[in-house]
């Protein structure tokens, strides 16, 4: 079971929003401002989409945002493209014990 | 920019060791500002951290694989090494190693492309 919760699947049709959620706790999620997140195509390494929350490395499309309320990070794509399609995964630093956490992946479905 | 490329066996025997190097190219790995990582992936299931060095040799491990786990860093060569014990078909994995950015930020980039580990005699 992974440390941080995400759905399994979303979808969304060209054009449209989605956004998926990453549920953790106060020992991870919660308590830094050090969430990131991935996007992996099949076969592939993952790639940093967004990190430290809500920031964006340079190259990746603004349609990419970030964001975090309490124990619960979002990744929301809006404007869905083709390319889009692939696995998310969420992490979250974790204190200097456990220190670093990763979500279960989100496949997302651009229909 | 920074490429990272792991190299090593495909196959291990069960109860044997697993050994994986990363080569760091277009960048020092004697760098102050990150540690370098090592994160694993079995077919078909989502990422797992397995643990980080910085270059002084300062090691952080996943606690639930830490008494089977040892990273090194070789930094005349700009490579860093995992060594992965007593490994059985549960460690049957893709093995990344991956960049951390340290002190006041938390992200993994670049990535190596990553190389399939099978667990079997």
């Amino acid at each position: 079971q992974s440390a941080l919760t995400q759905p399994r699947s979303v979808s969304g049709s060209p054009g449209q929003s989605v956004t998926i959620s990453c549920t953790g706790t106060s020992s991870d999620v919660g308590g830094y401002n050090y969430v990131s997140w991935y996007q992996q195509h099949p076969g592939k390494a993952p790639k940093l989409m967004v990190y430290d929350v809500s920031k964006r490395p340079s190259g990746v499309p603004d349609r990419f945002s970030g964001s975090k309320s309490g124990n619960t990070a979002s990744l929301t794509i809006s404007g869905l493209q083709a390319e889009d399609e692939a696995d998310y995964y969420c992490c979250s630093y974790a204190g200097s014990y456990t220190l670093e956490v990763f979500g279960g992946g989100t496949k997302l479905t651009v229909l | 920019q920074v490429q990272l490329q792991e190299s090593g066996p495909g196959l291990v025997k069960p109860s044997q060791t697993l050994s994986l190097t990363c080569t760091v190219s277009g960048g020092s790995i004697s760098s102050d500002d990150y540690y370098w990582s090592w994160i694993r992936q079995p077919p078909g299931k989502g990422l797992e951290w397995i643990g980080y060095i910085y270059y002084s040799g300062s090691t952080y491990y996943n606690p639930s694989l830490e008494s089977r786990v040892t990273i090194s860093v070789g930094t005349s060569k700009n490579q860093f090494s995992l060594r992965l014990s007593s490994v059985t078909a549960a460690d049957t994995a893709v093995y990344f190693c991956a960049r951390r950015k340290g002190y006041s930020s938390s992200w993994f980039d670049p990535w190596g492309q990553g190389t399939l580990v099978t667990i079997s005699s």
